[in-house]
């Protein structure tokens, strides 16, 4: 079974500050993805990274696919509060394109 | 396009009874997976569906869980019977086989007292 560790599991930081969270695994995956989950609602997809090393920049988000594709980073620059939400990792392999799911880092950006 | 729509949003049922969750995936996907998440286990895989055919079920917990895609529009999720620990937000998600990403409804919060 491929197992995704998030880290930390919790974050809460004050508008402006820069933060990293962690997606972690003993596997590797042939693509991995990064998605943002808010109270209520189903978690909203949001970068694909599928080669090792590779760095895809979304606004203020850095996402980082580690060397041997086993981990990535996710960086946020100047946090605001709409940047409030659950962050889940996710990771693909072979051609059954199953996805498995770290639980998440709990970020809340405070005014 | 509408999304993901699941239905109901929220679900109360007692211990026992028969609870069954609707999925409308995509126009266009053809794969289709549900996942249930609680804040112990994260989400988790139950089944899922590629072009109406049932891959891989070896997630659905017990025998009280089945699944049905009877057609490209809908699928079924269905709990018989209902038990306290089947609590929990039941997601239903929608994507092309070609490894794009997941498009994720708003799920069912399912609660058995």
């Amino acid at each position: 079974t491929q197992l995704l560790e998030q880290s930390p599991q919790f974050l809460s930081i004050q508008e402006g500050e820069n933060l990293t969270v962690y997606c972690n695994s003993s596997s590797v995956f042939s693509s991995l993805q990064w998605y943002r989950q808010e109270p209520g609602e189903g978690p909203v997809l949001l970068v694909t990274v599928v080669t090792g090393g590779e760095v895809k920049k979304l606004k203020r988000l850095t996402f980082q696919f580690g060397d041997a594709r086993k981990d990535s980073s996710l960086h946020i620059t100047a946090a605001q509060p709409g940047d409030t939400g659950l962050y889940l990792c996710a990771g693909g392999g072979g051609s059954n394109y199953k996805l498995t799911f770290g639980k998440g880092t709990l970020l809340t950006v405070n005014p | 396009d509408a999304g993901v729509i699941q239905s109901p949003r929220h679900e109360v049922t007692e211990m026992g009874q028969e609870v069954t969750l609707r999925c409308k995936p995509i126009s266009g996907h053809n794969s289709l997976f549900w996942y249930r998440q609680t804040m112990m286990r994260g989400l988790e895989l139950l089944i899922y569906f590629n072009n109406n055919v049932p891959i891989d079920d070896s997630g659905m917990p017990e025998d009280r869980f089945s699944a049905k895609m009877p057609k490209a529009s809908f699928s079924t999720l269905k709990i018989q019977p209902s038990e306290p620990r089947d609590s929990a937000v039941y997601f239903c998600a929608s994507s092309l086989w070609s490894g794009d990403g997941y498009t994720f409804g708003s799920g069912t919060r399912l609660t058995v007292v």
